[in-house]
């Protein structure tokens, strides 16, 4: 599965909208981008994937490039609920090695 | 909606004893994933299990074991205990091995070797 980037920490104003960045310039064309988030001492909880297209659910929305070297998670209106490890991560669909491999995540800090 | 049931919420053990942790996958839910969290660090995966049989293995210590029963609930087995083994351990379910759908997490177990 492809390495992704993701910078270390983030701040947003409570109401805001929540951009997070996620590099994946090795992505393959078979890798989904997925996103999950951890709040603390939970267990990790999917938010959104998608392959090339734009997604949007009830929880955000995933933007991703034209060229997929890198993709976008939008909270639009973040709370302080959101406050939580935000984790982008491109894996294959189907083989062998379907596991999630969670690399070092986007600590957003939601203020009030 | 149902979701995956991890037992024990807490365990404490001491150093060299043995623990059992147990995961139930959401119904029909046929693959299992175990993972480790350190404290301050992300989640590392362990071992994965599809319809019974291990499909999976990452860097799981040779005193860990687990296995995926014929009701697809799954347990982890780990001796002789060190004290580097606390962690939180969860256990993920998804259906289909690899497949679209997201992998739901149960809320873990707190292991702590004294």
């Amino acid at each position: 599965d492809a390495k992704t980037t993701q910078p270390p920490s983030m701040d947003c104003a409570e109401g805001r909208a929540a951009n997070l960045p996620c590099n994946h310039s090795t992505i393959s064309g078979n890798e989904y981008v997925y996103w999950y988030r951890q709040i603390h001492s939970q267990g990790p909880q999917y938010i959104i994937h998608g392959l090339k297209n734009n997604e949007t659910n009830e929880m955000a929305s995933l933007i991703i490039t034209e060229d997929r070297k890198s993709s976008t998670l939008i909270l639009p209106h973040a709370t302080l609920r959101d406050t939580a490890v935000y984790y982008c991560i491109a894996k294959g669909y189907g083989g062998a090695t379907n596991k999630l491999i969670f690399g070092t995540g986007t600590l957003l800090a939601v203020q009030p | 909606a149902a979701g995956v049931i991890q037992s024990p919420r807490h365990l404490i053990k001491e150093k060299r004893e043995t623990a059992t942790l147990k995961c139930y996958p959401i119904p029909r839910h046929d693959t299992v994933y175990w993972y480790q969290q350190g404290p301050g660090q992300d989640p590392q995966f362990l071992i994965s299990f599809y319809e019974k049989m291990q499909s999976d293995k990452g860097s799981i210590p040779d005193r860990f074991s687990a296995q995926q029963f014929s009701d697809y609930h799954s347990e982890l087995n780990m001796s002789s205990l060190e004290l580097g083994d606390s962690a939180l351990y969860f256990c993920a379910s998804s259906r289909r091995q690899g497949g679209l759908d997201g992998y739901t997490f149960g809320s873990g177990t707190r292991l702590t070797v004294v």
